[in-house]
């Protein structure tokens, strides 16, 4: 069984530019959550989403950073303009229940110049 | 937020001496918590959960023991071998928090050969 697939897996940008993340979580789970990962530090929730609703969005900086779900499957994550402070691992997961395991994909390391 | 604390932020033992990792938690409603491992440039792996109505949950060389009068969990390796380097988060949730996850800062396990 596949598990959660996110790319890219590395992205290097200047500050000020975009950036986009893809998430795919696993088949049939319809809860997918959007973490950041500091170094050194646990993942902090950014959104969650549930089928194509985001019930949880309330630590996404909406200023700069915009997440959708359009069908309930796969997710974009992206931060328009980045900046220094941006640079961090990008952590997708999802799980079957919203009070389930989650399962983490191998998360898109960001690095802001 | 919420608190979801490590007592030690490194640990090391001796390759096939048990290794016990200790997390403190502050929300006495939590009724949920899971124990995850992230090797480096990984996402967080699933180790073993527990829920509030037991106190010790056992898997494979892993034991987890929930004291909920002191707000403790723990996580006990056992025979610790050298893939077992990695840095472990225990996560805590529950429904008075909107069954969203929140993580600790981590505990640096490094096995000695």
């Amino acid at each position: 069984e596949a598990g959660v697939v996110q790319s890219p897996r590395y992205k290097i940008i200047e500050k000020k530019q975009p950036v986009a993340f893809w998430c795919n979580p696993i088949s049939g789970h319809n809860t997918l959550y959007w973490y950041l990962q500091n170094l050194g530090q646990g993942p902090e929730l950014l959104i969650r989403y549930e089928n194509e609703e985001a019930v949880d969005d309330s630590q996404l900086p909406k200023d700069r950073f915009s997440a959708e779900r359009l069908k309930g499957v796969d997710s974009t994550l992206k931060i328009q303009p980045a900046e220094l402070g941006d640079s961090a691992v990008y952590l997708c997961a999802s799980s079957l229940a919203v009070t389930g395991e989650l399962f983490f994909g191998e998360g898109s390391r960001l690095t802001v110049l | 937020g919420e608190s979801v604390g490590l007592h030690l932020p490194t640990l090391s033992v001796q390759e096939g001496d048990n290794s016990i990792i200790n997390c403190a938690y502050s929300n006495s409603a939590s009724d949920y918590f899971i124990w995850y491992k992230q090797e480096s440039g990984k996402g967080p792996q699933f180790i073993i959960d527990i829920r509030s109505n037991m106190d010790k949950r056992q898997g494979q060389r892993v034991t987890v023991l929930l004291n909920k009068t002191v707000k403790h969990l723990s996580l006990q390796i056992a025979a610790t071998q050298p893939g077992d380097s990695a840095v472990y988060f225990c996560a805590e949730t529950g429904r008075n928090t909107g069954n969203q996850f929140y993580f600790g800062t981590g505990t640096s396990l490094t096995v000695i050969p």
